[in-house]
């Protein structure tokens, strides 16, 4: 039990398939995060939230709509993906925005053909 | 942007050799962390430092914050084939974007 929650680990999607991640973390942290981890690139961060508001959007294209409902679940929808978007998404968690303990999910291992 | 050089970029080493890993930044961090990411995970953290010329263990592994607050190392002594993974540095500087910059990672193979 890692303390962060990510399914499915394993998602295959077509291009005109909409998909949602899940993320959930029942360790009492405020902040919440999505990274994109590609072969050979450092960990991109995607998206950041901290007390269920959007703090930080790095320049994601829009076919990726996150969601966070409450502090403990962190959604990423996915719509009209193209295959370099084939990746590991990471979610992860800290007990605030700015915090440096962060806690990472598995992963879901994501192939868009 | 901060970014940061991590280097080896991979290595492969024998069963109870030592290994040492380096991450440089142009940056100030005012907290350095390195992270190890096993097969099919999310990475988790190894060590955490907050001082300037800090050098802590944990266990075999031993890493130091640099004194010009711009870089890092870790070295794992005598290793084993669980130490097989990628390894991230990370760094963090407070008072401007509030996230972590990491590395690209350091891929470890441990032959037995």
């Amino acid at each position: 039990e890692t303390g962060v929650t990510q399914t499915p680990r394993h998602l295959v999607m077509g291009m005109t398939n909409k998909k949602s991640l899940k993320c959930e973390q029942h360790l009492g942290h405020n902040a919440m995060y999505w990274y994109k981890q590609s072969a050979k690139k450092p960990l991109e961060l995607m998206f950041v939230y901290s007390l269920e508001e959007r703090v930080e959007n790095n320049s994601v294209p829009s076919r990726f709509s996150p969601e966070c409902p409450n502090s403990s679940h962190l959604f990423l929808h996915l719509h009209t993906l193209q295959p370099e978007d084939s990746a590991l998404y990471l979610c992860a968690s800290s007990q605030f925005w700015g915090g440096v303990g962060y806690t990472f999910g598995s992963g879901t291992r994501l192939t868009v053909v | 942007g901060q970014q940061l050089n991590q280097s080896p970029q991979s290595m492969f080493i024998q069963e109870g050799e030592d290994v040492s890993m380096n991450c440089t930044s142009s940056s100030i961090f005012n907290t350095w962390l390195w992270y190890k990411q096993d097969p099919g995970e999310g990475p988790v953290l190894l060590i955490a430092l907050y001082k300037a010329g800090e050098l802590t263990s944990n266990g075999r592994l031993t890493a130091q914050f640099g004194i010009t607050r711009k870089d890092s190392f870790l070295n794992i002594s005598a290793s084993i084939p669980s130490d097989v993974g990628i390894y991230f540095c990370a760094g963090h500087s407070q008072g401007g974007s509030e996230k972590l910059v990491f590395g690209k990672g350091m891929k470890l193979t441990v032959n037995p």
